[in-house]
């Protein structure tokens, strides 16, 4: 079946540190990827998606590449501060019909530090 | 205001009570999804519906029962046939008509505990 799987958190980070959050994905076929941001008692926020092989997706900083070769979507930014201190999601989607259901990791938390 | 609309934020219910959640989408959205998110856990789908008047189980859809009379509402009914309803409930929409697109956008969610 399909599978996500992401590094374990918590992730603790200085300010302006380099982040990187692992996630790697098992799929029949070609899937959609996505990571999604969960503040505190809040829903998720789409953060940035990629929808083949070698895309990038790009928001607010952050950044991920579709890896086929390596079945990865790892997030990374440059530089973090302290508002980015949240749960993030890393999940697939497979348009199986018209479903499209999203299959999630299980959420790596950061913890971003003066 | 287009949105998700998840109501009410904070529910608590005695055992052996049903109780509906409530998602509300003004987006115009064909397609409605309930998750089940635990602590720790990623989320779980429960179930979900890509057109009004047809819905179809999740991986986890055992004690919950939902409808879609209106395209812009999908109650969700958890009931005393769920073993451990205590959970973080996510609604999520998709748009699935014209150019095809498996986003999924969420709203804020409602906190249900059981006493």
């Amino acid at each position: 079946g399909n599978s996500v799987t992401q590094m374990e958190g918590p992730v603790t980070l200085s300010e302006e540190a380099f982040l990187t959050i692992n996630c790697t994905y098992t799929a029949t076929g070609y899937p959609s990827l996505f990571w999604y941001v969960q503040y505190p008692g809040e829903g998720l926020q789409l953060l940035l998606k990629a929808t083949k092989a070698d895309d990038k997706g790009s928001n607010k900083g952050f950044e991920a590449t579709y890896r086929k070769e390596t079945t990865s979507f790892h997030l990374e930014k440059g530089s973090v501060q302290v508002s980015d201190s949240a749960v993030y999601f890393c999940a697939l989607s497979l348009n199986t019909g018209t479903a499209s259901k999203l299959t999630f990791g299980t959420g790596t938390r950061l913890q971003v530090t003066l | 205001d287009g949105g998700i609309t998840q109501s009410p934020k904070y529910l608590f219910r005695k055992e052996g009570q049903n109780v509906t959640l409530s998602c509300e989408q003004n987006l115009n959205h064909d397609a409605m999804y309930w998750y089940r998110q635990d602590p720790g856990q990623g989320l779980r789908l429960i179930y979900y519906s890509q057109i009004v008047n047809d819905f179809q189980k999740g991986d986890i859809a055992e004690g919950y029962s939902v409808s879609r009379e209106k395209k812009e509402s999908f109650p969700l009914t958890v009931t005393s046939a769920q073993k451990n309803p205590t959970a973080f409930y996510l609604c999520a929409t998709r748009d699935a008509t014209g150019r095809r697109t498996d986003t999924q956008y969420f709203g804020p969610g409602t906190r249900l505990t059981v006493l």
